[in-house]
């Protein structure tokens, strides 16, 4: 079955402590992003990749890292968490960056206290 | 910068009867169009889409109009039923740096018996 696999689904955490997110997709997708979902902001993008190793700002990239090392997976970073990134995130794979769907995760909620 | 805009945060429509769903954009770059639809705790499923160079596109009680000198796109359920709660995004991309898909903010349509 074609899908995105996130997670875990919740979290938890404190203020500073570095967490990462997973996220992976059997389509053999080329673009890969991360988003957050904020009342009444909708979905931004964090970060996008367009290939292996190939990765670039999305429109709220400011405390977050990602990497693309391998097609499949394309792990979101918070290396010091803040109460302000207390959000709904999603991971979202295209086949490439021309016109396609994209196909999301199921989400992660994390909570920073 | 809003590029894609949804003015309405709700809906509310009698089921059996016409939901139509609006989105404005502002990028002259775009011209791939998407609806997505969100159920709570689920991750946003592709709903339909539209190129620039269509006007409409149909798929079952699902249509998506295309106002390219308006920058204005419309998605129209016919007729609506109860499952179709949920809250709608409509999102545009283009190709090259315009590549990346951006949202709205979303529409939350409540379908009542």
């Amino acid at each position: 079955e074609a899908q995105v696999t996130q997670n875990p689904r919740y979290l938890i955490t404190v203020t500073g402590k570095k967490l990462t997110v997973t996220c992976s997709q059997n389509m053999n997708h080329e673009y890969m992003s991360w988003y957050r979902q904020d009342p009444g902001l909708g979905l931004r993008q964090i970060y996008y990749s367009m290939n292996v190793e190939v990765t670039d700002k999305g429109d709220v990239p400011e405390g977050y890292k990602v990497s693309r090392k391998e097609k499949r997976n394309f792990p979101l970073i918070l290396e010091s968490p803040s109460p302000n990134q207390t959000s709904l995130y999603f991971c979202a794979s295209r086949l490439d960056r021309t016109n396609t769907e994209a196909f999301f995760g199921q989400g992660t909620r994390l909570t920073v206290v | 910068d809003q590029q894609v805009k949804q003015n309405s945060p709700s809906l509310s429509v009698q089921e059996g009867r016409i939901s139509i769903l609006n989105c404005d954009y502002t990028n002259s770059m775009f011209d791939y169009f998407l609806w997505y639809k969100k159920y709570p705790a689920e991750g946003p499923t592709f709903l339909i889409s539209i190129s620039s160079i269509k006007d409409k596109n149909e798929d079952g009680r699902f249509t998506v109009f295309l106002n390219k000198s308006a920058k204005h796109l419309s998605l129209h359920i016919v007729p609506s039923q109860p499952g179709d709660s949920a809250v709608y995004f409509c999102a545009a991309h283009g190709t090259g740096t315009a590549s990346k898909l951006t949202f709205g903010t979303g529409t939350r349509l409540q379908v009542t018996l």
